[in-house]
């Protein structure tokens, strides 16, 4: 059983262009959150979701970030017109279900250019 | 709403010795889960122990374990016997029960193991 892939591990996008980042939960798993690390910083949530739907979208910037998780097919957090500031990495976790443990990704190392 | 402090940026520890590590945090949540992740260079996030605020008995796991004062909301995690692997960065994490679990982090104390 394979853990929670992130792909891809690093990401260089220029000022302007569009970054997407995927995750593939583990199997089983229908409960995927995204979270940001900012250097010398701890992980922040950004979003949860299940299957087709976003359940809390709380810590996501209200604009350029969006996040969807499909039917079939990986999660995608995507970010348009990336800054600077966008550089992080970007971790998502899966979950079986609402009490049980989250398991990580090794996260997508977003660069801007 | 949840907050996590972590005040040791950084730590050291003479390998084979014993270190621990603080956090304290703030929920207004009456029942939640509180964490310890490691997080090597890989940059994985490896779980470490965990604890149910419900439970009075303190979480081990192996050489690792915590001491909670829910009454002063306090966590912190010892780590006995030191190895060189446990070099990493120690992130102190919370989450109430239920759905939405999102998990609210400290800033993390970098511990550096010494031969």
């Amino acid at each position: 059983n394979a853990g929670v892939m992130q792909n891809p591990r690093h990401l260089v996008r220029r000022r302007g262009q569009e970054a997407r980042l995927r995750c593939s939960p583990m199997k089983g798993h229908s409960h995927v959150y995204w979270y940001r690390q900012l250097p010398e910083e701890g992980l922040k949530f950004m979003v949860y979701l299940q299957k087709e739907n976003i359940i809390d979208e709380s810590g996501m910037p209200k604009e350029r970030f969006s996040a969807e998780f499909p039917k079939e097919g990986p999660s995608i957090l995507r970010i348009q017109q990336v800054v600077r500031g966008d550089s992080a990495a970007y971790f998502c976790a899966s979950l079986q279900g609402a009490n049980t443990e989250a398991f990580f990704g090794q996260g997508t190392r977003l660069t801007v250019v | 709403a949840q907050t996590v402090t972590q005040s040791q940026p950084e730590m050291s520890v003479q390998e084979a010795e014993t270190v621990t590590l603080s956090c304290t945090y703030d929920t207004s949540e009456s029942d939640y889960y509180l964490f310890w992740y490691k997080q090597p260079p890989s940059r994985q996030m490896i779980l470490v122990i965990r604890q149910e605020a419900y439970k009075q008995q303190n979480a081990t796991e192996n050489r690792f374990s915590v001491n909670f004062q829910k009454a002063a909301k306090s966590f912190s995690l010892k780590i006995s016997d030191s190895q060189l692997g446990d070099a990493a960065m120690y992130f102190c994490a919370s989450t109430r029960m239920g759905s939405a679990r999102q998990l609210t982090f400290g800033s993390g104390t970098q511990l550096t193991v010494l031969p």
